[in-house]
């Protein structure tokens, strides 16, 4: 089945600690991103991807980092910069931004990250 | 960044009622989607929305792309338990742009 994975679905940071979020896609997307959400709120925008080597800035960037190595994977690491992780995380995809075109965002499952 | 005035914030319907809630925006945008969440999920896509004036079905469920560009509307018709969950707009602000603003969401419990 076509479609977005992240995982894990739960993990938990320890102070000062550096975590990795995973993001899969095989819907053959150019374009990735990755939100943060907190309760009550919308989607914010962390970092994306439109194409392989390529990524930039959303809203939030500060204590987060990416990396686009494949077109298939776009992994989330929070640093221990980031001083308030606690948060549910979504990843998504698009076919990519080209002339013309609409965009149409899907989300994988979420991961939910925890402060020990 | 921005977001969009979403409302209602939250609805409590009895089963079996229509449901209306909408999105505004001060400026013009070329797409409009609607996304479901439950909880401790992704959001997953209802209706997407490419014309200005469009209006999609997608079972119960109807949207409409407003004809000024700044606003979108979702019906939901004879709601049943399992609506129950979060609903959010989200807005493309031209085409060829990179992102998606999003509402603040919809929270919809349907009482059988």
């Amino acid at each position: 089945d076509g479609g977005i994975t992240q995982s894990p679905k739960y993990l938990f940071r320890k102070e000062g600690q550096n975590v990795t979020l995973s993001c899969e896609q095989n819907l053959n997307h150019d374009a990735m991103y990755w939100y943060r959400q907190d309760p009550g709120q919308g989607l914010r925008l962390i970092y994306y991807s439109q194409i392989v080597n390529d990524f930039q800035k959303g809203d939030i960037a500060e204590g987060y980092s990416v990396s686009r190595e494949k077109k298939e994977s776009f992994p989330l690491t929070v640093t221990s910069a980031q001083k308030n992780p606690t948060a549910f995380y979504l990843c998504a995809s698009s076919i990519g931004v080209r002339a013309g075109e609409q965009e149409t965002q899907y989300f994988g499952p979420g991961t939910r990250l925890l402060v020990l | 960044g921005q977001q969009l005035n979403q409302s209602p914030q939250s609805m409590f319907i009895q089963e079996g009622e229509d449901v209306s809630m909408n999105c505004t925006s001060s400026s013009i945008f070329n797409t409009w989607l609607w996304y479901k969440q439950d909880p401790g999920e992704g959001p997953v896509l209802l209706i997407a929305l490419y014309k200005a004036g469009e209006l999609t079905s997608n079972g119960r469920l109807t949207a409409q792309f407003g004809i000024t560009r700044k606003d979108s509307f979702l019906n939901i018709s004879a709601s049943i338990p399992s609506d129950v969950g979060i609903y959010f707009c989200a807005g493309q602000p031209w085409t060829g742009a990179n992102n998606l603003f999003f509402g603040t969401g919809t929270r919809l419990t349907v009482i059988p």
